[in-house]
């Protein structure tokens, strides 16, 4: 099983709409999960992080976490074009200071 | 938020030659930095974690005398890809962590052509 799962996509919404991104994890013991996003070439870039369960929410992003169940989501509002891109789950990885598994990502499509 | 730097962005070399790439963190100090690689439609793959003033801690499968890991100082760690291959072609990101923030900053990621 694989450290942390994302749907590859592609996941394609209409603008405005809200896009809806999964991501399971496998181990128990993690604490802080991350979700960044990734331009074809580009770096990943930092979205949300969240620690504890339940919903946080900053602007149009909203991240869910439920630790029983291992598994975070990431909600976007009024999705615009220029949220197209990789959207990649980082988890922290368990007794390695502070390194981040990820996930392969998921493919999001943004139509006009 | 905080700013990590890469340097070079893309460099092209001969096999068997040698690669050094530079990490920055710009505005704070970073104990701990991290190096990933990440091939084409691939996820990122952590290689190493470096900390300052000590050896690096590097992932099962990569070779620590292939990829030779430096963190010197509290804002600059370098990677060196040692006689390059082909197969060493790839995305190669470096990452930093801000302790106030508890947050990874991800630098804008070097390409390496190994011809």
């Amino acid at each position: 099983q694989k450290e942390v799962e994302q749907n590859s996509g592609p996941l394609s919404v209409p603008e405005g709409a809200i896009a809806s991104l999964n991501c399971t994890y496998s181990d128990r013991g993690s604490q802080s999960f991350f979700w960044y996003r990734q331009y074809s070439g580009k770096s990943p870039e930092l979205i949300m992080s969240i620690y504890s369960n339940g919903d946080k929410e900053d602007g149009r992003f909203t991240a869910q976490l439920n630790k029983a169940s291992q598994y975070v989501s990431l909600l976007i509002r009024d999705s615009q074009p220029s949220d197209s891109a990789t959207y990649l789950c980082a988890v922290n990885k368990i007794n390695s200071g502070y390194a981040l598994n990820f996930g392969k990502g998921t493919s999001l499509l943004v139509t006009p | 938020g905080a700013v990590v730097s890469q340097h070079p962005s893309w460099v092209i070399c001969k096999s068997g030659t040698s690669v050094k790439i530079e990490c920055r963190s710009l505005d704070f100090q970073a104990t701990t930095m991290f190096w990933y690689r990440q091939f084409p439609k691939q996820s990122l793959m952590l290689m190493a974690t470096s900390n300052e003033g000590s050896k690096a801690t590097y992932e099962q499968g990569v070779e620590k005398d292939k990829f030779l890991i430096n963190h010197a100082s509290l804002t600059l760690s370098t990677l060196t890809v040692t006689s390059a291959h082909p197969e060493d072609s790839s995305f190669y990101i470096c990452s930093a962590r801000d302790t106030g923030t508890d947050t990874q900053y991800f630098g804008p990621g070097t390409r390496l052509t190994v011809l």
